[in-house]
């Protein structure tokens, strides 16, 4: 069973267009990750929310916390081929290392 | 910022030798390292958890004899993955607990491919 749900798995849309990825889970969280990797390459942090209902933004990056603490979102406005990459969320269940979902592999086409 | 430094960023090895991992925080002290292992197309899957000082934790279905893990300073983990097999290639990625605070950050990544 997988602890963080993520969707879509994959998506691939047009430079301009609005996309939202979803993280869900029936779990409780204290506070969820989300994470942005490129091919080749370490998971670099975009974001972290610990309070539910909050929302916080990152450039045309938007990051919701559910209010209850088990899901979030992440919305991109006006997405650019920069944007492309797989985006993971993740959340630190115990004292160990971090669970992550599955992925969102995004790709923006010019 | 944090930095985690690993390597080597990709590795070749014939299947049955062995091949180490390096993991070093460059500029903070990490009691705590994980290791994860992403297979194309995936997520990460921890694989374990390094603690400075003492015995790695592994996570269910990974073989601590495979996958040695040692963490002898609060700046250094290395993985040395044993008599490799070509099912064992995949991309293998560190991060680093800082020493009193919060936060995860990631080395850049290891391609082992088995031949």
């Amino acid at each position: 069973t997988q602890l963080l749900e993520q969707s879509p798995q994959f998506l691939s849309i047009q430079e301009g267009e609005n996309l939202t990825v979803y993280c869900n889970s029936s779990s409780v969280f204290s506070s969820l990750q989300w994470y942005r990797q490129e091919p080749g390459e370490g998971p670099v942090l975009l974001v972290t929310v610990v309070t539910g209902g909050e929302v916080k933004k990152l450039k045309r990056l938007t990051f919701q916390f559910g209010d209850a603490r088990k899901d979030s979102s992440l919305h991109i406005t006006a997405a650019q081929p920069g944007d492309t990459g797989l985006y993971l969320c993740a959340a630190a269940v115990s004292a160990d290392g971090l669970t992550f979902g599955k992925g969102t592999h995004l790709i923006i086409q010019p | 910022g944090a930095v985690v430094s690993q390597h080597p960023s990709w590795v070749i090895c014939k299947s049955g030798t062995s091949v180490k991992i390096e993991c070093r925080s460059l500029d903070f002290q990490a009691t705590t390292m994980f290791w994860y292992r992403q297979f194309p197309k995936q997520s990460l899957m921890l694989m374990a958890t390094s603690n400075e000082g003492s015995k790695a934790t592994y996570e269910q279905g990974v073989e601590k004899d495979k996958f040695l893990i040692n963490h002898a300073s609060l700046t250094l983990s290395t993985l040395t993955v044993t008599s490799a097999h070509p099912e064992d290639s995949s991309f293998y990625i560190c991060s680093a607990l800082r020493t009193g605070g919060n936060g995860y950050t990631f080395g850049s990544g290891t391609r082992l491919t088995v031949v």
